[in-house]
Order: structure tokens, then sequence, then C-alpha cells
């Protein structure tokens, strides 16, 4: 069975950093293109980004620069690192498995951007 | 990057009748590979999203059969032939043609 977790979320200041945590099961991470879509308190959904199985990596626009995907195939995990946060990032983050898009996903973790 | 509207944003439904849901791209979703990638996804109450409908018209694992969609190009509808109670939430189109994924605004959908 699939089963993705997050974990790391949590309250940051504006201008902090937090790395957040997916830890993957059933299927191998490596292999996978592995997506982290986000969503304001009440709004829709926004993808982040994406690494392929290739090690490619892509953001949205709106994290380029400041967020970094990436994964560690020894533990089956998928991060994001996020920096220089901005009250605008707060949201509920999700990772998700790939192929066909975002057909696996987890519970997501809130991050709060708040002094 | 590609806009997606979708309409109507919200949509209260009897159960048993059918519904359906609107979305336009900003530009054709046609890969030169023949695929269409569009997506559908359903967020109910307080749940994580799931995938719904691929590339336009297949139903993922688990789904059921009331749900089909259709469309081509740039215009793309999500029917639901009966629906049922557990079935509202929040429905959301997707793009993967190009990168950044772009997703349209949601459609509510409630139970009379």
């Amino acid at each position: 069975e699939v089963q993705l977790v997050e974990s790391g979320g949590g309250l940051v200041q504006p201008g902090g950093s937090l790395r957040l945590t997916c830890a993957a099961s059933g299927f191998t991470v490596s292999s996978s293109y592995m997506s982290w879509v986000r969503q304001a308190p009440g709004k829709g959904l926004e993808w982040v980004s994406v690494i392929y199985s290739s090690g490619s990596t892509y953001y949205a626009d709106s994290v380029k620069g400041r967020f970094t995907i990436s994964r560690d195939n020894s533990k089956n995990t998928l991060y994001l690192q996020m920096n220089s946060l901005r009250a605008d990032d707060a949201a509920v983050y999700y990772c998700a498995r790939d192929r066909p898009p975002l057909r696996d996903w987890g519970q997501g973790t809130l991050v709060t951007v708040s002094s | 990057d590609i806009v997606m509207t979708q309409t109507p944003l919200s949509l209260s439904v009897t159960p048993g009748q059918p519904a359906s849901i609107s979305c336009k791209s900003s530009q054709s979703l046609l890969h030169s590979d023949g695929k269409t990638y569009l997506y559908w996804y359903l967020q109910k109450p307080g749940q994580s999203p799931q995938l719904l409908i691929y590339e336009v018209s297949s139903r993922f694992s688990g789904v059921p059969d009331r749900f089909s969609g259709s469309g081509s190009g740039t215009d793309f509808t999500l029917e639901i032939s009966r629906v049922e109670a557990e079935d509202v939430g929040v429905y959301y189109c997707m793009q993967s043609l190009h990168l950044p994924r772009t997703f349209g605004q949601g459609t509510k959908v409630e139970i009379k």
C-alpha cells in the first residue's frame, strides 16, 4: 500500500526557514516523479515543485530561488527546503506521487508564517 | 502560464441528479504525443485531494463509473451521472502539459 506522510510544518517568522519531509512507503521515491502542492487557508491548490526520476527539478515562479526540492534515496524520503519564508507561503503543503500526475497524496503539513 | 478557468464555482445538486463542471484552458492541452494532459481532482471536506480522471477521460483506479470526463483542445467537462452524498467537495481541473502545472479555481459541489 502506498503511503505518504508529511512532517516538518509549524510556525516560523517571516524570513525564516523550514524543511518539510515526506516519508514514502509502498513504492520507490527515486523511481518516481514527486511533487509538492500547497493550499493556503480557504484557497485553492497551487503546484509548488516537482522532482523527476532523473533528478531534474522545477519550481513555481513564486518559490523559485527560495525553495529546494530534494530526495534521499536511502531513506525513500522527499524534502522541501523553504528559505526566506513570507506570509503568503502560509499553507498546507502536500507531497504527491506522479504517473499519472498527483495520483497519491499525503495528509499535508501546515506551515504558518507569522511574527 | 496556462490559465485554467472552471465554471460554475459552486453547484447545489439533488441526490440522484446529474452534475456537470466545465474547465477551459488558455491554450490547447494536446501534446504532440497525441495525449491531452488534463486531470480532475476531488477534495472532500477535511481530506487531501484525490485523482478522479486523467488525460481527459480515463478514470483512475477505484473511481466510480458515475464520473466521466470529456473534451478536447481547450474545453473540458467533468460529469457526474447521478450525484451521491459522498460526492460533496471541491473539484479541480489541472493541466500538466507545461510547467508550471496549473489548477482551476475549484468548483464546490453541495447536496440540496
